[in-house]
């Protein structure tokens, strides 16, 4: 069964400074990968999708994951912290049954 | 703008009384719809699979006769929480298929508070 796990549940980076969120994924063919973030009291947004058609992923606001199946990896990257930036991201990847699995998320916070 | 809209956005009802939320595909139509429940600080977990024209699947631990899923149309997918308990209190998240896009997108979700 397909399944993601985002190793930190709270990320602290100054402003400015680059984020790297993780997310490594379990699965037995060719997934689909995501990452969403979700702002206080909101629903989630879809930052960026990977299908299998290039490995660097580039998504909304900067941000960026690249898929590396030697490390089973989907890390969230972005170069430049803004304080807009604090929220929950979660990673999630899509099985068979096109059931969407999510991580159990990471808190991202900016300090000034 | 939204593709997936979820009425109420909110709603607070008494112990024991019967709460429904409606999603709604606008854009397209959607065989299949996901249901999620969010508790505060902790991530969504998949309660069903909604399927139109046939019986929802739900997922392992959710009662079935405690959430009822109706998917009466290709655009409409309801959730009913009967006989709420405080412990129902949560965040319901819906998603739905565009089985041409090959996407899904998920509605602003609903917040219920059983008081």
């Amino acid at each position: 069964a397909q399944s993601v796990t985002q190793l930190g549940s709270h990320v602290s980076v100054s402003e400015g400074a680059l984020v790297l969120l993780r997310c490594n994924y379990s699965s037995s063919v060719p997934p689909y990968l995501f990452w969403y973030v979700q702002y206080p009291n909101q629903g989630l947004q879809l930052l960026l999708k990977y299908t299998s058609a290039a490995t660097l992923v580039k998504g909304i606001n900067g941000f960026e994951a690249e898929f590396k199946k030697s490390e089973t990896s989907f890390h969230l990257t972005k170069p430049s912290a803004h304080m807009s930036d604090a929220a929950e991201y979660f990673c999630a990847v899509e099985s068979s049954a096109s059931k969407i699995i999510f991580g159990s998320g990471t808190r991202l916070s900016i300090r000034p | 703008g939204a593709v997936v809209s979820q009425h109420p956005s909110r709603v607070i009802c008494k112990s024991g009384t019967s709460v429904k939320i409606e999603c709604r595909s606008l854009d397209f139509q959607a065989t299949t719809m996901f249901w999620y429940r969010q508790f505060p600080k902790q991530s969504l977990m998949l309660m069903a699979t909604s399927n139109e024209g046939s019986k929802a699947t739900y997922e392992q631990g959710v009662e079935k006769d405690k959430f009822l899923i109706n998917h009466a149309s290709l655009t409409l997918s309801t959730l009913t929480v009967t006989s709420a308990h405080p412990e129902d209190s949560s965040f319901y998240i819906c998603s739905a298929r565009d089985p041409m896009k090959e996407t899904q997108y998920f509605g602003p979700g609903t917040r219920l508070l059983v008081l």
